[in-house]
């Protein structure tokens, strides 16, 4: 199944709050993990990447939280700020392959 | 953004006209992709190219075909234009630091099909 489930579709965060996107997958032959950030009229940009060896990643205030037997993993986004408003796609790589799957994108509002 | 052009950025069309999209790298990389995103399914790829004259079908191909003739220039032709394919399209390539999965778009090119 080369599918990746996005969850919620929108969320709606106070200033300063954390923000927590959910993906989960099924198919083991996901090998990477990234997650895009797009801005209105603007392409998607990478946010922050894991690897499935690895359980947690942080770059400021993003954080990748991955759960291997589960086959889910997250993005939180620590005292979220206004700036941060954007949709939010987690995507899985296929080993050996070319292909990039993206979940359906979660749309982040940051209210002051 | 530096490195892809994509253009037209925006085009009206009718249905059953060809339309023809542009991808400019400046990057010379061999891979290039190109996305559709609507609402409620994400990205998915239609057509990727692994060189010139090299190229291969994506998740949702169907209507859609592409040339590469020369390595910063990768072309998506909607033969005949249907409403279904009214959507934002993206050309990308990978980001340059190697690991897979890491693409850096251009900033969309927007299609009505009325």
């Amino acid at each position: 199944q080369q599918q990746v489930k996005q969850s919620p579709q929108s969320l709606i965060v106070q200033k300063g709050g954390i923000s927590i996107i959910n993906c989960a997958y099924e198919n083991t032959a996901f090998d990477y993990f990234p997650w895009y950030q797009q801005f209105p009229g603007k392409g998607p940009a990478l946010l922050i990447a894991i690897r499935p060896d690895v359980s947690e990643k942080k770059e400021g205030r993003f954080t990748i939280s991955f759960n291997k037997s589960a086959k889910q993993f997250s993005l939180h986004i620590m005292d979220s700020q206004p700036g941060d408003s954007a949709t939010y796609f987690c995507a899985a790589s296929i080993r050996n392959t070319d292909k990039l799957i993206f979940g359906t994108g979660t749309r982040l509002q940051v209210f002051p | 953004d530096a490195g892809i052009t994509q253009s037209p950025r925006h085009k009206v069309t009718e249905t059953g006209t060809p339309v023809t999209l542009r991808c400019h790298q400046t990057e010379n990389h061999r891979y290039m992709y190109w996305y559709r995103q609507d609402p409620g399914h994400g990205l998915r790829l239609i057509h990727y190219s692994y060189g010139v004259k090299d190229t291969d079908k994506g998740e949702v191909s169907d209507g859609y075909s592409v040339s590469r003739s020369k390595t910063e220039d990768f072309l998506l032709t909607l033969e005949s234009a249907t409403s279904s394919q009214t959507s934002v399209y993206f050309c990308a390539i990978p980001s340059g630091e190697g690991n897979p999965g890491e693409l850096f778009f251009g900033e969309g090119s927007r299609l009505t099909v009325l």
